[in-house]
């Protein structure tokens, strides 16, 4: 079974410039997640989606973040315009749904360097 | 709010050790699910177990092994034997209970080196 996937694997962009990421979760998975890890913390979340729609986008900054999943399958983070702060790993997740017991399954990460 | 607290930030151990990271979280919810994660240099997050608030049964598997203790709002793992492979951030984590569905809250994780 193919795993969660994203690309690209590595960005790196000047402050001000814009940037997106996209992922394809596990076929048959319902919910979606972003998450944002910096270096030496645990990831957080940014938003979360059931299908195509948005249940948890609470702690997305919203003045520069969005996200869509269209048709509920892939999904595309865009950062507009990126500070130096964005700096991080963007993990995108996904599970067969959102309750507490659903374990998520990971992909490998968008290391995002803004200069 | 909800909290995750691994107060072991690294720990470094020389290979057939045994190892212990420490979880200890707090909630307010009554029904929860604890998880440990395993992050390898790849970057990837490889799920290693879940355990629900209900269940306190500790578990063995493998080398590895789970202390759940709600006395205490503690979720600890074990590696027993440790191997060089077994290098990894390692993160705990608390499924809490929203108006819809549910969020992940992990901990800062606890960057494990087992040298040779």
């Amino acid at each position: 079974e193919a795993g969660v996937a994203q690309s690209p694997r590595y960005k790196i962009i000047e402050k001000r410039q814009s940037v997106a990421f996209w992922c394809n979760p596990i076929s048959g998975h319902a919910t979606l997640y972003w998450y944002q890890q910096i270096l030496g913390q645990g990831p957080k979340l940014l938003i979360q989606f059931q299908n195509n729609g948005v249940v948890d986008d609470s702690q997305l900054p919203k003045d520069r973040f969005s996200a869509e999943r269209l048709k509920g399958v892939d999904s595309t983070l865009k950062i507009q315009p990126a500070k130096l702060e964005d700096s991080a790993v963007y993990l995108c997740a996904s599970s067969l749904g959102g309750a507490l017991y659903n374990e998520q399954f990971f992909g490998p990460g968008t290391r995002l360097t803004v200069l | 709010a909800q909290k995750v607290t691994q107060a072991q930030t690294e720990i470094s151990v020389v290979e057939k050790e045994d190892v212990t990271l420490d979880c200890v979280y707090e909630t307010r919810d009554t029904t929860y699910y604890l998880f440990w994660y395993k992050q390898p240099p790849s970057g990837e997050l490889v799920f290693l177990i879940r355990r629900n608030s209900f269940d306190e049964q500790n578990e063995i598997s493998g080398r590895y092994s789970w202390n759940f203790q709600k006395s205490t709002s503690s979720f600890n793992f074990t590696i027993t034997a440790s191997q060089v492979v077994d290098s990894a951030v390692y993160f705990c984590a608390l499924s809490e209970t929203k108006t819809s569905g549910s969020r992940l809250t992990f901990g800062e994780g606890t960057q494990l080196t087992v040298n040779p």
